[in-house]
């Protein structure tokens, strides 16, 4: 399996503009996750999904923030109107289970390198 | 939301070095898990611990979930060079999501 497809690696934007990450997990999957990494807050959980269906997303910042997941093989996060304080990297994850015994099957993908202008 | 205290945020050691780092938490936690970060990379797991006072191994990795079940360590024995990186705790109760720490940047001098 390819693992956690994220796209893009880079994106650079100006303020107001709005943004797009997509991700693809991993086939099977059953749960996906949306992470916010930044210096001063470590990793943050944003959103996440099982089956396709929202469960929490107690961690989305802001309405400007929006995520969906049509399908089992895809997920977008959304930030309109981007703004600079948005800048971080951005990671997808998905797992089989949520069970503390199958912990090993979270993978992180490569992760998107937002910079808003 | 809740979140767990990692530290030291960043360590420069010289290779061969021993390192250690931990986690602790306001309240428990049944999974300690411990992450590495490449740079440019997604976390990807270490070591996972499931038990109270369990300690486990992986190469020169060692980690340890604490007695009272809000805190676990993380030791690196004779660094090398590709050991840099970011190290991140995680915990987690019962079926939820992972809480992570905010990561302890290490840095290897040849």
């Amino acid at each position: 399996d390819a693992g956690v497809i994220q796209s893009p690696r880079h994106e650079v934007t100006e303020m107001g503009q709005e943004v797009t990450l997509r991700c693809k997990p991993i086939s099977g999957h059953d749960y996906l996750f949306w992470y916010r990494q930044t210096m001063m807050r470590g990793l943050e959980l944003l959103i996440y999904f099982n089956n396709n269906v929202p469960i929490d997303d107690s961690g989305m910042p802001e309405d400007r923030f929006s995520a969906k997941m049509p399908n089992a093989s895809f997920s977008t996060l959304k930030i309109q109107p981007s703004e600079p304080r948005d800048s971080a990297v951005y990671f997808c994850a998905s797992s089989l289970f949520l069970d503390r015994t199958t912990n090993e099957k979270l993978f992180f993908g490569s992760g998107t390198q937002l910079s808003v202008l | 939301g809740q979140q767990l205290n990692q530290s030291p945020q960043s360590m420069f050691i010289q290779e061969g070095e021993d390192v250690s780092m931990n986690c602790t938490s306001s309240s428990i936690f049944n999974t300690w898990l411990w992450y590495k970060q490449d740079p440019g990379e997604g976390p990807v797991l270490l070591i996972a611990l499931y038990k109270a006072g369990e300690l486990t191994s992986n190469g020169r990795l060692t980690a340890q979930f604490g007695i009272t079940r809000k805190d676990s360590f993380l030791n690196i024995s004779a660094s090398i060079p590709s050991d840099v990186g970011i190290y991140f705790c995680a915990g987690q109760l019962g079926n939820t999501p992972l809480v992570f720490g905010k990561g302890t940047r290490l840095s290897v001098i040849a």
